[in-house]
């Protein structure tokens, strides 16, 4: 199973960029890199997801190297709504059958 | 369109009682999977179902079983509760089949044993 490895948390400004890195160094060429928020008691969010190219959607970025074995959401103008935790996650298909595997995840504090 | 809907949204039973939690998916997604999330396990996978069948099963006791019926609604059961079965049991849903859908989550379903 590809793993990843997350900063415990981290603190941005509101207003400025929030860049989480994410480290998935296992992953393997068919293997989809994706990103979800949780916000306490609440189901986790998806946000964003990518294989090779850099992605862009209404919520955040997708910056993913050109070796695949790391990849960072940026959330261009952070405000105190995105405060949650984030999770990078590497999906796969084994057998047709899915399932996500997540890791602890990063913190996110966006300050005042 | 709708989101995931799971219901109860919060239970207290008593071990070594049963319980049944129940998924609704989103209009038109074939694959339902169901994680438990803990402080201190964080979210792990349960099992995965597509059009009545289960594809994958996660690392979890007999205890734990799902079935998903032909609207794709789901459900899962616990049965013989125990203590550390108090978590937050979480479905989600997707087109199915293809590792570039997307998993729509619901707000889950916070399971207190007592």
């Amino acid at each position: 199973d590809a793993k990843t490895t997350q900063p415990t948390s981290m603190d941005c400004a509101e207003g400025r960029a929030a860049n989480l890195p994410c480290n998935h160094s296992t992953i393997s060429g068919n293997e989809y890199v994706y990103w979800y928020r949780q916000i306490h008691s609440q189901g986790p969010q998806y946000i964003i997801h990518g294989l090779k190219n850099n992605e862009t959607n209404e919520m955040a970025s997708l910056i993913i190297t050109e070796d695949r074995k790391s990849s960072t959401l940026i959330l261009p103008h952070a405000t105190l709504r995105d405060t949650a935790v984030y999770y990078c996650i590497v999906r796969f298909i084994i057998q047709g059958a899915q399932k996500l595997v997540f890791g602890q995840g990063t913190r996110l504090t966006i300050n005042p | 369109k709708a989101g995931v809907t799971q219901t109860p949204r919060y239970l207290i039973k008593t071990r070594g009682q049963q319980v049944t939690l129940s998924c609704s998916p989103i209009s038109g997604h074939r694959s339902v999977s169901w994680y438990q999330q803990t402080p201190g396990q964080g979210l792990q996978f349960l099992f995965e179902y597509f059009s009545e069948t289960q594809r994958n099963k996660g690392n979890f006791p007999g205890r734990f079983s799902g079935r998903q019926f032909s609207n794709s609604r789901s459900e899962m059961n616990v049965s013989t509760l125990e203590l550390g079965d108090s978590a937050l049991y979480l479905c989600a849903s997707s087109l199915g089949g293809a590792s570039n859908s997307p998993l729509h989550f619901g707000n889950g379903t916070r399971l207190t044993v007592t």
